[in-house]
């Protein structure tokens, strides 16, 4: 079972914005501002999207962005683009471990 | 640009020690970042094994510290993990990754992966 919960899949229309929600606790999402944000598209690894919550590493475009409120965090895909179907996962540092969550398919309609 | 591979057995029965490889090039395996296995189970979950620091320390996922031992050899600028009494619930794609931070702040580049199979 994962740590941190995210929505099975969201979907949308090309061009249209999509939120994913991570949930953790105080813990983990809430106590530090250390989350991140993984893109994987099928047969392929993980890619990193987002980091320090809002952070893109270089090559990233500027539609991936991120927030945390609480115990919640989120990725929103502004102006959704048919290569943005893949699964994403969020991560948080957790103090001594690193946690997941169970990712979200996002579909592009 | 960083590039990590892993190399090990894809067929393991249980009860057995997996042993994986991870080798580095494009960037050296002694400067400043940790290193960290990750894996992936078949209903698509991510988990955090483990991480490594070129000097040795090591950080471990508390529900698997019993079973896991990373080490690093520095001269090959590879680094290694050790799962012991492997059963099914072992079978996973298992990632090698590059980390900023010992339990991972985050993870910026990842091997292609190696899918492990645990049956009798």
């Amino acid at each position: 079972q994962s740590a941190l919960t995210q929505p099975r899949s969201v979907s949308g229309s090309p061009g249209q914005s999509v939120t994913i929600s991570c949930t953790g606790t105080a813990s983990d999402v809430g106590g530090y501002d250390f989350v991140s944000w993984y893109q994987q598209h099928p047969g392929n690894a993980p890619k990193l999207l987002l980091y320090d919550v809002i952070k893109r590493p270089s090559g990233i475009p500027d539609r991936f962005s991120g927030s945390k409120s609480g115990n919640t965090a989120s990725l929103t895909i502004s102006g959704l683009q048919a290569e943005d179907a893949a699964d994403y996962f969020c991560s948080s540092y957790a103090g001594h471990f690193s946690v997941f969550g169970g990712g979200t398919k996002v579909t592009v309609l | 640009q960083v590039q990590l591979r892993e190399s090990g057995p894809g067929l393991m029965k249980p009860s057995e020690t997996l042993s994986l490889t991870c080798s580095v090039s494009g960037f050296p395996i002694n400067s400043g970042y940790y290193w960290a296995w990750i894996r992936q189970s078949p209903g698509g979950g991510l988990q955090w094994i483990a991480s490594l620091y070129y000097t040795g320390f090591t950080t471990y996922q508390p529900s698997l510290k019993s079973r896991v031992t990373m080490s690093v050899d520095t001269s090959k600028d590879q680094f290694s993990l050790k799962l012991a009494s492997v059963t099914a619930a072992d079978t996973a794609v298992y990632y090698c990754a590059r980390a900023v931070g010992s339990a991972p702040k985050y993870l910026d580049f990842w091997g292609q992966g190696i899918p492990v199979t645990v049956s009798s």
